[in-house]
């Protein structure tokens, strides 16, 4: 069975650039997740998918982040324009369950802003 | 607001040893309760989960859950240089739908 896919892993561009980052889920989860991760710290929730709906987009800085998730498979998340402080780990994560915490993690896609 | 609590290390214990891993958390109705292991530069990976108070033991590793003192441990026997990793303590504060909060983890290291 095929794991969790992100690309791309590793992406560098210049401050208020726009990036946008691939997640492809574990075939049959229903629920998708990106979280964000820094140096040291555990994985934050960014947005939730149930589905093609956004079930808890809470943390999710909506001035600068979006995602979506068309057809309720694979799904995207953009930042436009980065800064600075967005260099970290964004990570892709899918569960069989709602709001399950077995998750299956992607290998993350690493960001550094210039 | 919601917070879990781990001792960042690193924790450093001779191969062959018990390795005790501890995580407090603030929300008493939480209800379910996760290890992921993460090596350096890899994704979080899931080892343990327990769901109510007491042991729980598979193979080498055991998680403790005491939900009265607001803590659970993960204990991994015979530890070898391979479990060297940081290990993060999750918590799923809402049920079925909740999301999962993670510690800042514990930095692991085995030494032969």
């Amino acid at each position: 069975e095929a794991g969790v896919v992100q690309s791309p892993r590793y992406k560098i561009i210049e401050k208020k650039q726009p990036v946008a980052f691939w997640c492809n889920p574990i075939s049959g989860h229903n629920t998708l997740y990106w979280y964000l991760q820094n140096l040291g710290q555990g994985p934050e929730l960014l947005i939730r998918y149930e589905n093609e709906e956004a079930v808890d987009d809470s943390q999710l800085p909506k001035d600068r982040f979006s995602a979506e998730r068309l057809k309720g498979v694979d799904s995207t998340l953009k930042i436009q324009p980065a800064e600075l402080g967005d260099s970290a780990v964004y990570l892709c994560a899918s569960s069989l369950e709602i709001g399950a915490g077995e998750q299956f993690f992607g290998p993350g896609t690493r960001l550094t802003v210039l | 607001q919601k917070e879990v609590e781990q001792n960042s290390g690193p924790l450093s214990v001779p191969e062959g040893a018990i390795a005790s891993l501890n995580c407090t958390y603030s929300d008493r109705g939480s209800q379910s309760f996760f290890w992921y292991r993460q090596y350096s530069g890899k994704s979080p990976e899931l080892i343990m989960f327990i769901y109510s108070n007491g042991d729980k033991e598979d193979g080498r590793f055991t998680a403790q859950l005491n939900k009265a003192s607001q803590y659970v441990s993960l204990l991994i026997r015979d530890s070898q240089p391979s479990d060297s990793a940081t290990y993060l303590c999750a918590v799923n504060y809402g049920g079925s739908q909740g999301n999962l909060i993670f510690g800042k983890g514990t930095k692991l290291s085995v030494k032969p």
